[in-house]
């Protein structure tokens, strides 16, 4: 079975609002990636959150890793339109070198 | 700098029949990973190549299915004989060394096994 699982499975806003998606796993993990996945598209990398880190940030996005929790979260700020995907949460267990994808949180920004 | 390329993007086959996509990774890139992605779903890591070995195939079914990286550089994922449920978008990805780097995914392959 998948490692990670998103919540909620699809999110509908307003352009210009906030978005946030959250990520659960099972097991200890050395990071945490996310990806972004447009409608018949592959995958595109957005950030990746290493086990030591609490936060990180890169332009509209903001990542937060709970590791005692085992979760992740995922706000993109003043959502575009463009924003429209699904967004795909990634971990590597600490065991080896195994990846698992979690089921995606399918975004909609309505304009 | 081109990215993951894939062929074809789309394909359509008879149960039964064979059927083959192809992968072409990032210049330099030293790990190639195939992943099976269903409808509403995550990808899910069907094999991962380091240069040339196959060092994670846990995942991938051997009765029907099989890949290869020669040289290194290209692979070559199979399916003989194709079922029904193999219809899913087959995605292929590299990285520059291994799963902890980012990833860069092709465009994917969609079949559909009537």
């Amino acid at each position: 079975s998948q490692q990670g699982e998103e919540d909620p499975q699809a999110l509908s806003i307003q352009e210009g609002e906030n978005a946030t998606m959250n990520c659960s796993y099972k097991t200890s993990i050395n990071n945490l990636q996310w990806y972004r996945q447009n409608s018949g598209r592959g995958l595109v990398h957005l950030i990746l959150i290493r086990s030591n880190e609490r936060e990180k940030h890169s332009g509209r996005l903001r990542v937060t890793l709970d590791t005692s929790k085992k979760s992740s979260s995922l706000l993109i700020t003043a959502s575009r339109a463009a924003d429209t995907a699904s967004y795909f949460c990634a971990t590597e267990p600490n065991t080896g070198n195994q990846f698992y994808f979690g089921t995606g949180t399918s975004l909609t920004v309505i304009p | 700098e081109a990215g993951v390329v894939q062929s074809p993007r789309y394909k359509i086959i008879e149960k039964k029949q064979p059927v083959a996509f192809w992968c072409n990774p990032i210049s330099g890139h030293n790990t190639l990973y195939w992943y099976l992605q269903n409808l509403g779903q995550g990808p899910e890591l069907l094999i991962r190549y380091e240069n040339e070995e196959a060092v994670d195939d846990s995942q991938l079914p051997k009765d029907r299915f099989s890949a290869e990286r020669l040289k290194g550089v290209d692979s070559t994922l199979k399916i003989q004989p194709a079922e029904l449920g193999d219809s899913a978008v087959y995605l292929c990805a590299s990285s520059l060394h291994r799963s902890t780097d980012t990833q860069y995914f092709g465009p994917g392959t969609r079949l559909t096994v009537l």
